[in-house]
């Protein structure tokens, strides 16, 4: 069964510093690995999605990497924002099952 | 409009009664979710649609839950007999199904049975 872990789980960082979110998973046969941003009370917002035969994507400040073998993915964030300031969630879609498997997430507190 | 649409986005329901949460996919998209998410975890799979049927419905707790998609298009969970534990945000995504398979989510509905 595929489990998803996310380190760590809150984070806080004065504004301008670049930081890295991690997410790990247990199953490597994964088809693709999704980043989502969550606000309070809200619904996600797809960031990045990386599809299995690729190493990584960018987006903006945002960069996101994948090391299939090892199960470990990273978000990168370049000179953070206090609108950055949210949840941020890992999710792995296994091949051939189209579901999304979550981490529990890491909370992010930009301070201006 | 472009995105996954929820309504209601809260119901407030009392232990027993039966609920009906509803997702308008993103046109185009033949397959959707439903997942649940409790307070400070992450979103867990409910059920997935490609076009009319469900394809995978392992993430049913039990047979209280279940959810339709008549037309290929709109979808509707449905809750019976609704329990306090049953209280959380239940979220519904979209996606073209194949391809890259990027699913994009709505707002969600909160769900509290008292």
């Amino acid at each position: 069964k595929q489990e998803v872990t996310q380190i760590p789980a809150a984070l806080s960082v004065p504004e301008g510093e670049n930081l890295v979110l991690n997410c790990s998973f247990t199953d490597s046969a994964i088809y693709n690995l999704q980043w989502f941003r969550q606000d309070p009370g809200k619904g996600l917002t797809s960031l990045l999605l990386i599809q299995s035969s690729q190493r990584e994507q960018t987006s903006g400040r945002l960069n996101a990497s994948l090391d299939k073998s090892s199960g470990r993915s990273t978000l990168y964030i370049a000179a953070s924002q206090p609108g950055d300031s949210a949840t941020y969630l890992c999710a792995v879609e296994d091949t051939g099952f189209q579901k999304l498997v979550f981490g529990t997430g890491t909370r992010l507190l930009v301070s201006p | 409009g472009a995105g996954v649409s929820q309504t209601p986005s809260n119901k407030v329901t009392e232990k027993g009664k039966y609920v009906e949460l509803r997702c308008d996919p993103i046109s185009g998209h033949t397959a959707l979710y439903w997942y649940r998410q409790s307070l400070g975890q992450g979103p867990e799979f409910l059920i997935y649609f490609q076009g009319t049927g469900a394809a995978d419905d392992s993430g049913l707790p039990n047979d209280r839950f279940f959810a339709v998609r008549p037309e290929g298009s709109v979808s509707t969970l449905k809750i019976q007999r609704t329990e306090r534990g049953d209280s959380a945000v239940y979220l519904c995504a979209s996606s073209h199904g194949q391809g890259n398979n990027e699913q994009f989510f709505g707002p969600g509905t909160r769900l509290t049975v008292l």
